[in-house]
């Protein structure tokens, strides 16, 4: 089955505790994206990965990081997590960047406190 | 900057009482126009993409339109079954494929 998965699904942790929260794709797309969701303010844009080894910045991406050693991953990092980072975060690829319809995962709930 | 406005936030229908969403846009070039469904505790997933004005397309009870300012999504004798949130998004000309999110819309259909 095509999918984009994300773990964990639910995380509470705590101020300046590195995390990472893992997406995966088995679709063979080549272009990743990472957003998180707020109330109030909808889905927004953290970083985007156009393929292996090119990152770069979205709307948001302050507190975080991302890397793409290979095509099917796409982690997010939080080197020192704060509160105001406690929100429902997803993972999305598309085949490529251009006008295809973009996947998203299930999402990953986090909560620092 | 791209500027998504969907209306109302909220709406509650009673079941077969047809109705229309609406996605108004404000994007320096228009690539696409996304309509998603979200359910609660899911990922958003994909219902239509429009490319220019003038276009519609259909999905059961689903028909979304699109014009040069906004989108409609309307639905025809909706089911409890349609009840979810609804979002509209835009992809701009620009080299990043970033998807310009609006707030979404929840709706309620009763039985």
């Amino acid at each position: 089955e095509a999918q984009v998965t994300q773990n964990p699904r639910y995380l509470i942790t705590v101020t300046g505790k590195k995390l990472t929260v893992t997406c995966s794709q088995n679709m063979n797309h080549e272009y990743m994206s990472w957003y998180r969701q707020d109330p109030g303010l909808g889905l927004r844009q953290i970083y985007y990965s156009m393929n292996v080894e090119v990152t770069d910045k979205g709307d948001v991406p302050e507190g975080y990081k991302v890397s793409r050693k290979e095509k099917r991953n796409f982690p997010l990092i939080l080197e020192s997590p704060s509160p105001n980072q406690t929100s429902l975060y997803f993972c999305a690829s598309t085949r490529q960047a251009g006008i295809y319809e973009q996947y998203f995962g299930p999402g990953t709930r986090l909560t620092v406190t | 900057e791209d500027q998504v406005t969907q209306s109302p936030e909220a709406l509650r229908l009673q079941e077969g009482e047809s109705s229309s969403l609406n996605c108004s846009y404000t994007v320096s070039g228009l690539r696409g126009l996304f309509w998603y469904r979200q359910d609660p505790g899911k990922g958003p997933e994909f219902l239509f993409t429009l490319y220019s004005a003038g276009e519609e397309k259909e999905k059961e009870r689903l028909k979304a339109t699109l014009t040069k300012k906004e989108s409609f999504l309307h639905i025809t004798a909706p089911k409890p079954e349609d009840s979810a949130t609804y979002l509209c998004a835009v992809l701009n000309t620009g080299a990043n494929s970033k998807l310009t999110f609006g707030k979404g819309i929840t709706l309620s259909v009763r039985p």
